[in-house]
């Protein structure tokens, strides 16, 4: 099974900054990893999908990149509502397996 | 408007069974593979189990592999998860999601708590 390692596990920040999270899978997943926001009493929510695509609907602040083995979801200029747990997923290969989460807090 | 609402959740006992079912709308059911997600309570996410649009190719996380079944009636929108021989371990809300690229539809969830 591919593992995804996921970092930081916590991660502080204010409104306005740039963040960044990672995701590190134990075998090559070519681009097909996936990010998604969770908040209580919401849906999860997919944000990014294959690495890089924006999914349709998600602000133009997020982005993904990376391939092989090494992912990265960035948030640029945070707003409130983006703080929440993120997950990551790699979509290459069953089973399908997802990072252990960033929580993401307001500093 | 996508939605998928899950239900069948509930306590159970260890060894027993329960069905879960997800009502799908907002989009033609018969053309998306489907699947099964699941949380334990204060943990990360887990995937359980998917099954293509037509029925006939299901995949399943070793950790249920044996125990859980998915299945379909696309003439009634509706995904299942049929849980035998429960365990402690699978106290989860469990979500039904649509895959594409990702997981890009979820469920509100449905609490499944097993224990005596």
């Amino acid at each position: 099974d591919v593992q995804m390692t996921q970092s930081p596990y916590n991660l502080a920040a204010s409104p306005g900054e740039s963040v960044s999270i990672n995701c590190k899978a134990s075998k090559s997943i070519s681009k097909y990893l996936a990010w998604y926001q969770q908040k209580p009493g919401k849906a999860n929510k997919l944000l990014i999908y294959d690495g890089s695509t924006l999914q349709s609907g998600i602000p133009s602040r997020f982005s993904g990149s990376g391939s092989g083995t090494d992912f990265t979801l960035t948030i640029r200029s945070l707003e409130p509502e983006d703080f929440g747990l993120y997950y990551c997923q790699q979509h290459n290969e069953y089973p399908w397996t997802f990072g252990g989460g960033t929580k993401l807090e307001l500093k | 408007e996508v939605q998928l609402v899950e239900s069948g959740g509930g306590l159970v006992q260890p060894g027993r069974s329960l069905k879960l079912s997800c009502a799908a709308s907002g989009f033609t059911f018969s053309d998306y593979n489907m699947a099964w997600v699941r949380q334990a309570p204060t943990k990360g996410l887990e995937w359980v189990a998917s099954i293509s649009y037509g029925g006939s190719n299901t995949h399943y996380g070793d950790s249920v592999k044996g125990r859980f079944t998915i299945s379909r009636d696309n003439a009634k929108s509706t995904l299942y998860l049929q849980m035998d021989s429960l365990r402690s371990e699978d106290t989860a809300t469990y979500y039904c999601a649509r895959p594409y690229g990702g997981f890009a539809y979820w469920g509100q969830g449905t609490l499944v708590t097993v224990s005596s």
